[in-house]
């Protein structure tokens, strides 16, 4: 079976601060492991996704994973945030053609 | 138009009503999903389609009834619905592979619906 566990449903952060948002899996095949995010009023947008390779993968906004299977985690970061980085981030994992997703953890910018 | 678009964006609907969700893909995928995303729950995945097929139906209650008439198109028919379906119903598409692989899914804006 599959699960996505995001162990922070709110993190609040300032204005340029670094963020990391939690992720933690289980899984018994191999995986794909993928985050989005949603925007208020909006659908669920890519930002990044480990197939395979590298364990550092990094997509859009200016936003890294890494993917870490011992400790079955692929946890999100940023360096520097924005406020409008504020948004609803998801985790999901998707073992060939079907994506299970964590409940979510919105991320708020303060100024 | 490109992408995933769904109509309306938002629905207020009784329960005795009958109403459709509508989306359509321009991106060329073969497969089809429609989500439901209820607050602090995760998003539930209610129906797949593949090649206009069914492929899953998560224990999804009869009022809510999917139609795929083409690989670019698929409805969600809704009638007597309960309040507790008030939700954002997400469409996504993708490209599945016939030697498997992974699928990245293509999201809509979604419907927001409230069932008074």
């Amino acid at each position: 079976a599959q699960s996505v566990t995001q162990l922070d449903s709110q993190v609040p952060v300032f204005e340029e601060a670094p963020v990391e948002l939690r992720c933690n899996y289980s899984s018994s095949v191999s995986v794909y492991l993928f985050w989005y995010v949603q925007y208020p009023n909006q659908g669920l947008q890519l930002l990044l996704k480990y197939l395979s390779g590298s364990t550092l993968v990094k997509g859009i906004n200016g936003f890294e994973a890494e993917f870490n299977k011992s400790q079955t985690s692929f946890h999100l970061r940023k360096p520097s945030v924005h406020i409008s980085d504020t948004a609803e981030y998801f985790c999901a994992v998707g073992p060939l053609g079907r994506l299970y997703f964590g409940r979510g953890t919105q991320l708020t910018v303060w100024p | 138009e490109t992408g995933v678009t769904q109509t309306p964006r938002h629905l207020v609907m009784g329960m005795t009503n009958k109403k459709s969700l509508k989306c359509e893909q321009h991106l060329g995928h073969n497969a089809m999903y429609w989500y439901k995303q209820s607050a602090k729950k995760p998003l539930e995945l209610m129906f797949v389609y593949n090649f206009k097929e069914q492929t899953e139906n998560n224990s999804v209650p009869s009022r809510f009834s999917p139609e795929c008439p083409n690989s670019s198109h698929l409805f969600l028919h809704l009638h007597t619905l309960q309040p507790e379906d008030s939700a954002l119903y997400l469409c996504a598409s993708s490209q599945e592979r016939v030697r498997g692989g992974y699928n990245e899914q293509f999201f809509g804006p979604g419907t927001r619906l409230t069932v008074l």
